[in-house]
């Protein structure tokens, strides 16, 4: 089944505690990304990656990392978390065609609390 | 810099009546545009897209959506509503070109049908 899978689903931290949010997809998708989804301000994107060991600043990177080693993986690090991060965090994927566009598929999402 | 406006936070609707979420975009190029859905505590799936030709696309569940290049505008419409359709709608812009892609959402719009 081609899908994109998210681990944890449901994580509390505390400030200062580095954590991953792990992503993988089995469609073999050039094009990854991730996501935040606040209330009243929908998804903003955090980083992408058009292929491995190419990756670029979304709208909102600050205190995020991210990396691209192998195709299927793009895993989401925050190296020192902090409260305001705390929110719902969805990966995409999606072909990058190059005379057209295909939809991003998303992952189940993740909700981070940190203390 | 493109941009998605979604003015109605909120659309209450009895069931059986019509709807029509409102999406207007800016930016300076040719984008694709995009419907996505989310139900409760689910991630987000694809409801329909425009990347050419016929400005009237139709999607799943009955929904339909016109493309409006004057008015930059790609509104979502369904003629009856069911209860099941309580959800939140996002629409989405994307520029894509040469390789490069880029991806913007809008702040979402609850839809609450009302029995």
């Amino acid at each position: 089944e081609a899908q994109v899978t998210q681990n944890p689903r449901y994580l509390i931290t505390v400030t200062g505690k580095k954590l991953t949010v792990t992503c993988s997809q089995n469609m073999n998708h050039e094009y990854m990304s991730w996501y935040r989804q606040d209330p009243g301000l929908g998804l903003r994107q955090i980083y992408y990656s058009m292929n491995v060991e190419v990756t670029d600043k979304g709208d909102v990177p600050e205190g995020y990392k991210v990396s691209r080693k192998e195709k299927r993986n793009f895993p989401l690090i925050l190296e020192s978390p902090s409260p305001n991060q705390t929110s719902l965090y969805f990966c995409a994927s999606s072909l990058l065609a190059g005379t057209g566009y295909n939809e991003q598929y998303f992952g189940p999402g993740t909700r981070l609390t940190v203390t | 810099a493109q941009s998605v406006t979604q003015l109605d936070s909120q659309v209450p609707v009895f069931e059986e009546a019509p709807v029509e979420l409102r999406c207007n975009y800016s930016s300076s190029v040719s984008v694709y545009l995009f419907w996505y859905v989310q139900y409760p505590n689910q991630g987000l799936q694809l409801l329909l897209k425009y990347l050419s030709g016929s400005t009237l696309v139709k999607g799943i569940n009955g929904f339909e959506a016109e493309f409006n290049k004057s008015q930059t505008s790609f509104h979502l419409r369904k003629p009856s509503v069911h209860i099941s359709d309580t959800a939140e709608y996002f629409c989405a812009v994307v520029q894509a070109s040469g390789g490069y892609q880029k991806v913007t959402f809008g702040t979402g719009t609850k839809l609450q049908v009302i029995p």
